[in-house]
């Protein structure tokens, strides 16, 4: 059973780019999660797409947004990049109706903007 | 709002010694608490959990209490091993109010190193 899978691995970009980063979720789930982790801090969340829409949004700017699509694996578009965007970019997926709710997480895309 | 608060680091022990890793949170309601372990040039694993008041997580030999009194859930271990070396990060998610359910806030991590 695969667990949560990101890509691209690494990312390199430039100031003013736009980048697409694509998460597939652990077999099962429903519910995926996105979390920005910065180099030397702690994740910080930026949003979660349940059904195919944006369910619950952190304290990030609209130039982040993202999809989720029927087969429930999503995308996280940042549009004109800045310095400060880069980090290593989270992605968690769980199963809604569990009791429990656990979220897994996948080995991230690492970003770097220059 | 919601804050994880852990002690600073970064801790550096012999193999064999005790672990004992602070974390005291904020939150609203009764927010569930987590140890994750991030390993290097990998993703987050759960270590453990705690979903109420007085519960033990534990797994790998380590343990963490959920004790609302003090709102802290520290992390322990008897007897650490090199292999443990790695980023231990606490992280609560509120109940208090569906808009913030599924949504884990995270404190600023801990790296451990564990000499032979």
């Amino acid at each position: 059973d695969a667990g949560v899978t990101q890509s691209p691995t690494h990312l390199i970009k430039t100031r003013g780019q736009q980048v697409t980063l694509r998460c597939s979720p652990k077999s099962g789930h429903d519910t995926v999660s996105w979390y920005q982790q910065a180099l030397g801090q702690g994740p910080q969340f930026i949003f979660q797409y349940y059904e195919e829409e944006e369910r619950q949004r952190g304290n990030f700017p609209d130039r982040f947004s993202g999809h989720q699509f029927p087969n429930y694996s999503s995308e996280l578009n940042v549009n004109a990049l800045l310095l400060g965007d880069s980090a290593l970019y989270l992605c968690a997926s769980s199963f809604q109706s569990s009791s429990y709710n656990e979220q897994f997480f996948g080995p991230g895309t690492r970003l770097t903007v220059l | 709002g919601n804050s994880v608060t852990q002690m600073e680091g970064p801790v550096t022990l012999s193999e064999e010694a005790f672990l004992t890793i602070n974390c005291t949170y904020t939150a609203t309601g009764y927010p569930s608490l987590f140890w994750y372990v991030q390993y290097p040039g990998e993703g987050l694993q759960l270590l453990l959990k705690a979903t109420k008041a007085d519960d033990k997580g534990s797994n790998k030999g380590f343990e963490a209490t959920y004790r609302k009194e003090t709102t802290s859930f520290h992390l322990e271990k008897g007897s650490v091993q090199v292999s443990d070396s790695a980023v231990y990060f606490c992280a609560l998610r509120s109940r208090a109010g569906g808009t913030s359910y599924g949504k884990l806030t995270f404190g600023q991590g801990t790296i451990l190193t564990v000499h032979p």
